[in-house]
């Protein structure tokens, strides 16, 4: 059973970079796919941020790609988001998710989610 | 870029009753692109279909989808209490890769 959780911290300050990690159990994710982050203000609807392959290819949301960064850590089996120069709008639950890039082209597995809050 | 727009955006039904939501997309995509989500709170979405009408694996088969170019639906045969929920479509593309409806709420009527 393919498992994700995401961990981070809970709590960030405007102007700081948000960070958060998601360890990936009951599947390599070296073997295949895309693993993606997708977001959700309050009470609000969902917005993709981006996807990492195993190779390192990326693709980011156009509206947030001047400040996302995500990577991939196949030996702890996890990939992480970074997102530079919070402010207020940037509060949301965080999910990730595995997506099927090459047959179902959706996501079919998604972690709990994280709520980070910006604040000072 | 593709803009998905759900609707209704609350529709309030009893139990055993049958749900149509609608997700049209601003221009035709193939229907190859287009995923459901299902969504309770407190809790991560939920992969209900692909290809606009394959189910994902586990779910019911009380439900449906259908549609193509620009027009899609899910249908919900029969309201069973657990199916109260927010509904997403998803469309997969080129630029943003991934975009989502805004939402449909099944709420007890």
């Amino acid at each position: 059973q393919v498992q994700l959780q995401e961990s981070g911290p809970g709590l960030v300050k405007p102007s700081e970079t948000l960070s958060l990690t998601c360890a990936v159990s009951g599947y390599s994710i070296s073997t295949g796919y895309y693993w993606g982050w997708i977001r959700q203000p309050p009470g609000k609807g969902l917005e993709w941020i981006g996807s990492i392959h195993h190779s390192g290819s990326t693709y980011y949301n156009p509206s947030l790609k001047s400040r996302v960064t995500i990577s991939i850590d196949t030996s702890k089996n996890q990939f992480s988001l970074e997102l530079s120069s919070v402010a207020a709008a940037d509060t949301a639950v965080y999910f990730c998710a595995r997506e099927r890039s090459f047959d179902w082209l959706s996501l079919d597995y998604w972690g709990q989610g994280t709520l980070v809050t910006v604040s000072s | 870029e593709i803009v998905l727009t759900q609707s209704p955006g609350t529709l309030s039904l009893s139990p055993g009753e049958r749900a149509t939501l609608s997700c049209r997309a601003s221009q035709s995509v193939s229907s190859n692109y287009l995923a459901w989500y299902q969504q309770k709170p407190g809790q991560a979405p939920r992969l209900l279909m692909y290809g606009a009408s394959s189910r994902a694996t586990g779910i019911p088969d009380r439900f449906s989808g259908s549609g193509s170019g620009t027009d899609f639906a899910l249908t919900i045969r029969r309201l069973e209490p657990e199916d109260f929920a927010v509904y997403y479509c998803q469309h997969y593309g080129s630029s943003p890769r991934l975009t989502f409806g805004g939402g449909t709420k099944v709420e007890i009527k």
